[in-house]
């Protein structure tokens, strides 16, 4: 069956550190990728996503993600994190090859930034 | 409407009661999730439908689970003689389609507490 693994359940981070949350899924064919972000408080909404094209693909605020197909990873980054990027996280994988069409979401990385 | 909406934003009953749970998703979307936000369990995709095609029921976890859409707009989730382990975030999301420009629009979901 599709899965989606996150790595990471929990991050702490200090402002202006660096950030990279690992995504990997099940197997492969054609996916389309996505990031999905839940600020405290808010819906989740997106983020970035790559459907095809250049594998580094950029998205709001300041994110990137780089999907490496060999590897079956779409990890998300951000080189210097402030406060305001403090959310929980989702990586999500649409697989639209052999008729598997719905979006399946990672268990979530809660991020959590310091002053 | 301006977003998707959801009703109730909270529901509480008592186990062994059955309950509906309302999505009204964006106009015009043809494509309709609804997914289960568990502490730790990030979300869990429950049904899918996506314009006139069969729904794809493959997340629904018990036959006490069910979800219609009607004329292609409102969709309801019911679940039958709810248990504890039903308690849960269950979300509603819309999109315009489910091809290259896919993007999921959240609601605010309903908290269901079976007790």
């Amino acid at each position: 069956a599709q899965s989606v693994s996150q790595h990471n359940h929990h991050v702490i981070l200090s402002e202006a550190a660096s950030l990279e949350l690992g995504c990997n899924y099940s197997y492969g064919g054609t996916v389309n990728l996505f990031w999905y972000v839940q600020y405290p408080g808010q819906h989740l909404q997106l983020l970035l996503k790559y459907f095809s094209g250049d594998p580094l693909v950029k998205g709001i605020k300041g994110f990137e993600a780089e999907f490496i197909k060999s590897k079956f990873s779409f990890n998300l980054r951000k080189p210097s994190v402030q406060w305001s990027d403090t959310a929980e996280y989702f990586c999500a994988v649409k697989w639209v090859s052999g008729g598997y069409n719905k979006l399946i979401f990672g268990a979530g990385t809660r991020l959590a930034v310091h002053p | 409407g301006a977003g998707v909406s959801q009703s109730p934003s909270n529901k509480v009953t008592e186990k062994g009661k059955d309950v509906e749970l309302r999505c009204d998703p964006i106009s015009g979307h043809t494509a309709l999730y609804w997914y289960r936000q568990s502490l730790g369990q990030g979300l869990e995709f429950l049904i899918y439908f996506q314009g006139n095609s069969a729904p794809d029921k493959s997340g629904l976890p018990s036959d006490r689970f069910s979800a219609e859409r009607t004329g292609g707009s409102v969709s309801t989730l019911t679940i039958q003689r709810t248990q504890q382990e039903d308690s849960a975030v269950y979300l509603c999301a819309s999109s315009l389609e489910g091809g290259a420009n896919e993007k999921l629009f959240f609601g605010s979901g309903t908290q269901l507490s079976v007790l």
